[in-house]
């Protein structure tokens, strides 16, 4: 069974600071993919950033990079310059490879405050 | 190139009664995906459909049902309501078997009193 955890139900953040968000997570795939998606206010679950699972490099867009250390489990967002807009949860997900399926974590709720 | 949009925006039913709602994919996509989302929770998966069949399903009753159409579009159903129905249902569009991501809709909020 695959399984993601967010261990951080809240957090908060001064408006161009630094936040990292922490995910784990469980599968005994060696094919795999893990996300970061954000959904604001208005609910729609938009794609942050993805991470191929065989990739040793760590994804970047933008603002947004990610720590990824497979033989730890582990799947951290990095948020840089951190902007009003950027307050929303913020959930971690799992897809095995050849599967649409996505597992999502319980999210985190990140406040930008100005 | 339309994004994926569904309807209802907001639905309210009480218990034991049934409900549909609806999903039309983005344009070039062939797969649609369901997913609930409780209050507080992440979503969690239904089911998904592959042209115009069910193509894997997660742990949620028989009562839970959908259909996709010939242009890819989509409808669940959920029968006998009962209040833990209650959630934010989301359905994802993509193309099954690349490895693109997930396109998600605004979602439905169904209230089951």
């Amino acid at each position: 069974a695959q399984t993601v955890t967010q261990s951080q139900p809240e957090m908060s953040v001064q408006e161009a600071e630094t936040v990292t968000l922490s995910c784990t997570y469980d599968t005994s795939e060696s094919n795999y993919y893990l996300f970061w998606y954000k959904q604001p206010p208005s609910r729609q679950m938009i794609l942050v950033i993805r991470q191929e699972a065989y990739k040793q490099q760590n994804a970047t867009e933008n603002r947004f990079s990610v720590n990824f250390q497979k033989a730890a489990k582990s799947f951290s967002l990095k948020i840089s310059d951190s902007q009003l807009g950027d307050t929303a949860m913020y959930f971690c997900a799992l897809r095995q490879g050849g599967s649409e399926k996505l597992v999502f974590g319980k999210g985190t709720k990140l406040t930008v405050n100005p | 190139e339309t994004g994926v949009t569904q309807s209802p925006t907001h639905l309210i039913k009480t218990r034991g009664q049934q409900v549909t709602l609806r999903c039309s994919s983005q344009s070039g996509h062939n797969t649609v995906s369901w997913y609930q989302q409780a209050l507080g929770q992440g979503p969690q998966f239904i089911f998904q459909y592959y042209r115009e069949e069910e193509n894997g399903r997660g742990n949620f009753p028989p009562r839970f049902s959908g259909l996709q159409f010939p242009n890819y579009s989509s409808e669940l159903n959920v029968n006998a309501l009962e209040l833990d129905d209650s959630a934010l249902y989301l359905c994802a569009s993509s193309s099954l078997g690349t490895a693109d991501e997930q396109f998600f809709g605004p979602g439905t909020r169904l209230t089951v009193l």
